[in-house]
């Protein structure tokens, strides 16, 4: 399943199967993107990031994909689990003062 | 233990009442934020604050203040609470780390967020 996370802000996926939430961004001085994940009831908790000079990172069943050209990060689940199913939300940081910018949020919904 | 709490985690009060909601962290950062959320909205930044006694304003500050008087605490104030300001409230921090370049990179850690009713 894939979603733009800005445009379609839900994703439903079946247990076992790979997630894709994308992010698009607008900032091309952003160096530094985070994603988030919120489950209902708590604060975000952070996923995984990535810098610019990267274009993918890995993680435990989670890979950060970034294409500066077209200002586009993604993140993929592998095997989604019914415990993924939250909000996703990415951020991203461009400045010396390090501040956060937040898309939207992506809702995934994993069913068994 | 937690490592950034806020209190309370509920609130419902009434239009034109002074509010305060507290967060503390033990973290040991010097960076604190406070964002609100409201529902499709994502996370709005409010005020921010780098050190103690520094104080930023962010992307709606309007109708809110805060004050940091020690690193380890960071309060937001509703000096007269209105309906619009009802919503899920969320407390940060962050250490800034640096990048080779000059650019700056910060993860933030949220705490378990205050919701807030303005009748």
């Amino acid at each position: 399943g894939e979603s733009v996370g800005l445009h379609l802000p839900t994703l439903s996926v079946q247990e076992g199967d790979n997630s894709i939430i994308n992010c698009a961004y607008s900032n091309s001085a952003s160096d530094y993107f985070i994603w988030y994940k919120q489950e209902s009831g708590k604060g975000p908790q952070f996923i995984i990031d990535i810098r610019s000079n990267m274009d993918k990172r890995q993680g435990q069943r989670v890979t950060v994909l970034l294409n500066k050209t077209v200002k586009h990060l993604s993140l993929q689940i592998a095997a989604t689990q019914p415990g993924d199913s939250a909000v996703y939300f990415c951020a991203e940081s461009g400045s010396t003062l390090g501040r956060l910018y937040f898309g939207r949020g992506t809702q995934l919904t994993v069913w068994p | 233990d937690a490592d950034v709490t806020q209190t309370p985690r509920n609130r419902i009060t009434k239009t034109g009442k002074r509010i305060m909601l507290e967060c503390s962290q033990t973290k040991g950062h010097d960076r604190m934020y406070w964002y609100r959320q409201d529902p499709g909205l994502g996370l709005r930044l409010i005020y921010y604050s780098f050190d103690v006694k520094d104080i930023n304003k962010g992307e709606i500050s309007d109708g809110y203040s805060v004050s940091r008087q020690a690193q380890a605490k960071f309060s937001l104030s509703l000096e007269s609470a209105i309906p619009n300001q009802t919503a899920l409230y969320f407390c940060a921090t962050s250490d800034l780390r640096s990048l080779a370049g000059g650019s700056s990179y910060n993860e933030q850690f949220f705490g378990p967020g205050t919701r807030l009713t303005v009748l």
